[in-house]
């Protein structure tokens, strides 16, 4: 079963534009992390975030988790069409292997 | 480093034949996951190895799937035999941790399609 949902499923904006992207998980956990996939690749790790972490930076991306809301969200800033690609976030529950979601396809128009 | 590497990267094959999807992971790595990517089911965890031992498998789908890790440097997800349902991208992704849920390295995947 899928411990983290995406929303929305799919989100197209114009360069320059910010985006974010959100997920919701259902039981506790140690970390959260994001992954962005192009199409017909492998993901790739994006930025991890601890559970006692409520904000997270990295280049033009920031990522927010608010434990008792068990939600996290992805924002990039400033997007270029270079960051259109699928982005998927991921959790740590401490008991198996990362949990991935069901993903937010981003299309940036150039 | 040349990554992950997973071989085939598509295979094409007929109901019933048998379906041998190697990987090679980043050298250092104790960890190594097989996933599965369909657009039904998203992408799950089907079995994952710490220090070549299987620590998961309880996303094998069923006694057609087995997987082996004979060395630290080598892995295969064999599925004998094959149906159409199986058709799917295989990824897999290695890790260095004691834990399952460490940064995941993943390789480009094998795209499998069983007519």
């Amino acid at each position: 079963s899928q411990q983290g949902e995406e929303d929305p499923q799919a989100l197209s904006i114009q360069e320059g534009e910010n985006a974010t992207m959100n997920c919701s998980y259902k039981t506790s956990i140690n970390n959260l992390q994001w992954y962005r996939q192009n199409s017909g690749r492998g993901l790739v790790h994006l930025i991890l975030i601890r559970s006692n972490e409520r904000e997270k930076h990295s280049g033009r991306l920031r990522v927010t988790l608010d434990t008792s809301k068990k939600s996290s969200s992805l924002l990039i800033t400033a997007s270029r069409a270079a960051d259109t690609a699928s982005y998927f976030c991921a959790t740590d529950t401490g008991r198996r292997a990362l949990t991935f979601g069901s993903g937010t396809r981003l299309q940036v128009q150039p | 480093d040349a990554g992950v590497i997973q071989s085939p990267r598509h295979e094409v094959t007929e109901m019933g034949q048998e379906v041998t999807l190697r990987c090679k992971p980043i050298s250092g790595h104790n960890s190594l996951f097989w996933y599965r990517q369909t657009m039904m089911r998203g992408l799950e965890l089907l079995i994952y190895f710490n220090n070549n031992v299987p620590i998961d498998d309880s996303g094998m789908p069923e006694d057609r799937f087995s997987a082996k890790m004979p060395n630290a440097s080598f892995s295969t997800l064999k599925i004998q035999p094959s149906e159409p349902r199986d058709s799917a991208v295989y990824f897999c992704a290695s890790s260095f941790g004691a834990t399952g849920a460490n940064v995941l390295t993943f390789g480009a995947g094998s795209r499998l399609t069983v007519l």
